[in-house]
This record gives structure tokens, sequence and C-alpha cells, in this order.
């Protein structure tokens, strides 16, 4: 059972940039997440996606853009990177919303900019 | 703007000993859910508990259960006969009921000592 995947699991990036973070899941789940985790924090939403061709902001979208295309697929785009995007960062999947059915997370991105 | 507090960085306890981990939330909400989140060092985001606020009963999940108190807003997890594999990071999570944007709190690192 593969659940959501993440590619890649570290990246090193430099200032100016860009790259895509990959997240699949093969569950069929019609939300899905981008989080960002920073070191001794909780997580903080980037984007989220209720549907293929549906996504909104969420707490932390600055510099950041995501496209779902396919139920399946969520990838995470970074334009222009900045230190401060140093961060891990985790794709989650559920369901319905986290009120009706349990996300599912991937294992993290760890990804440096200097 | 909802937050999450969890005021104990690190805790420990001996195996098959009980360990509650606390958790304040500041919201204006009447509906909302609140989530515990083990994060062992695999990085893997699983849930724990979760529980309704409209619910007076407090969850369980067999070892794992929650101390509710609505008016004090306070989320407490209590994690009886504790075993090694206990070990991780916890973070308590809050969510309004009509949304997706769940707050997380900066987590509790556990250590369960043999």
């Amino acid at each position: 059972n593969a659940g959501v995947t993440q590619t890649p699991k570290f990246r090193i990036l430099k200032i100016g940039q860009s790259m895509t973070l990959q997240c699949a899941q093969d569950m069929n789940h019609n939300y899905m997440y981008w989080y960002r985790q920073d070191p001794g924090m909780g997580l903080k939403l980037i984007y989220y996606s209720v549907g293929a061709g549906i996504t909104d902001k969420g707490e932390v979208p600055n510099g950041y853009n995501v496209s779902r295309s396919t139920t399946e697929d969520f990838p995470l785009r970074l334009e222009l990177a900045a230190p401060s995007q140093t961060s891990v960062y985790f794709c989650a999947s559920s369901l319905q919303g986290y009120t009706n059915t349990e996300a599912f997370f991937g294992q993290g991105t760890r990804l440096t900019v200097v | 703007a909802q937050t999450v507090t969890q005021s104990q960085p690190e805790m420990s306890v001996q195996e098959a000993e009980t360990v509650t981990l606390s958790c304040t939330y500041d919201t204006s909400e009447n509906n909302y859910y609140l989530f515990w989140y083990k994060q062992p060092p695999s990085r893997q985001m699983i849930l724990v508990i979760r529980q309704e606020a409209y619910k007076q009963q407090n969850a369980t999940e067999n070892r794992f259960s929650v101390n509710f108190q609505k008016a004090a807003k306070s989320f407490s997890l209590k994690i009886s006969d504790s075993q090694l594999g206990d070990t991780a990071m916890y973070f308590c999570a809050f969510m309004k009921w009509d949304n997706n944007d769940m707050r997380f709190g900066a987590g509790t690192r556990l250590t369960v000592k043999p």
C-alpha cells in the first residue's frame, strides 16, 4: 500500500532557484494538503485542494503555487526560493475533510535553501 | 485567529506508567474539532485521537484518552501503560467545523524510558 508518496525526500536549493515538490496518493482521496514544518514548530497549512481543479490558500501560501489536474497528484511549486522556505514539507490526503475522515500524511521532504 | 499552545516542550515517562500531555487553545468558535497527532522519528504524522467539541464525552482510543474541558479550552492527552513505541513528538491541533485549515501546536517530545 503506497498511501501518500512524496518526492524527493531531501533537496538543497540555491537562492532564486525553483523546484516542484511532488505528491501522489493512490487512495482516491478527494482532499489533499500541503504543510510546512519549521524546526521546533507545528505544521502550517500552505495550500489545500478539495478535488481536481480546485485549490485554496491556507495560512502561509506566499512564495508557493499549486495545481490539481488529477485526483492523484498535488504538486507544490516553489518559485524564486528563499532561505525562509527552508523547512520540512508534508503532503496529506483525506477522503473528505478532516472532520469526517482521517488524513494520511507522506513522510515529508526536507528542503534547504542556501 | 485560533492558536494552540503546548506548554511542555519535552517529557519523559517510564515504560508501563501513565503520562499526560497538555494542550490549550484559544478560539471564539463554538463548533470545532481537536486532534492529537503522533510524529515518530520516521516523520510520519499519525492520528492518535479526535474530539468533536459538541460532544461532552471524552474520546478514548485504547491506551489513549483525552480530558476535554471546553470552558477552560483545554485538551490534554493521557497515555496509559506507556510503551517504548510511544516515543515521538505529539502535536495538538485545532480546526473549525467548517474549515480545512488545521492549526497545530509546537509539539511535545515524549520519551518512554525502559
